[in-house]
């Protein structure tokens, strides 16, 4: 049962777009919402992170939407850049034992941002 | 950069063979974790820890087993390869930050097994 549902699962945008990633949960636990980036051959890396008492949170080019009625969030990446090129994973995160921070991760996507 | 260390990072070797992936942290975090990833696919938590001497099973089942003496050392262990076992291995660490106990995770830059 995969309980962050992760769309689309490529993507492939001109540079200088709009990137958009979405994710959906159903675990009404999770309280904490983290993207992470993932380059070939690197473990993934945090990308920016939010709360559900938060709509919005922006750094830089991204941008996290998330709508806690819906259970849903996205990643908006403004201005694309071929750097930008990766694989991106969103997570949900809820306290497991011993106040050990479980992840739940979605399937991925991956980005190719074109020249 | 996070100072959180894998070896070896690439790895192929024959089935029934016993292998040990290595992990530390510079960080001195309390919590470690070890994922493991397919090709382009999901990352599932395996095993889990939040302290010495402390170990959970993760989600995702797993033949491997882990131990954790020593803070900084989060060892993986798979007493007879197969070609099952074949995966990345990702290993990452955590503890509560001054301003937050989101415990962000941070990843090592993993071990790729083979087993032939």
């Amino acid at each position: 049962q995969q309980q962050v549902k992760q769309s689309p699962q490529s993507l492939i945008v001109q540079k200088g777009g709009i990137s958009i990633i979405n994710c959906a949960y159903e675990n009404t636990a999770f309280d904490y919402f983290p993207w992470y980036q993932q380059f070939p051959g690197k473990g993934p890396a945090l990308l920016i992170a939010i709360r559900p008492d938060v709509s919005e949170k922006k750094e830089g080019r991204f941008t996290i939407s998330f709508n806690k009625s819906a259970k849903q969030f996205s990643l908006h990446i403004m201005d694309s850049q071929p750097g930008d090129s990766a694989t991106y994973f969103c997570a949900a995160s809820t306290i497991s034992s011993g106040s050990a921070r479980q992840l739940t991760f979605g399937s991925g996507t991956q980005l190719t941002v074109l020249p | 950069e996070a100072d959180i260390y894998q070896t070896p990072r690439y790895l192929v070797i024959g089935t029934g063979k016993k292998i040990t992936l290595e992990c530390s942290q510079t960080m001195g975090h309390d919590k470690m974790y070890w994922y493991q990833q397919d090709p382009g696919m999901e990352l599932h938590l395996i095993h889990y820890s939040y302290g010495v001497n402390s170990t959970e099973k993760g989600d995702l089942s797993s033949e491997s087993t882990v131990s954790r003496i020593r803070t900084e050392h989060f060892p993986l262990t798979l007493e007879s390869a197969r070609p099952s076992h074949t995966s990345q291995y990702l290993c990452a660490s955590s503890d509560p930050t001054l301003y937050s106990n989101y415990n962000e995770q941070f990843f090592g830059p993993g071990t790729r097994l083979t087993v032939l």
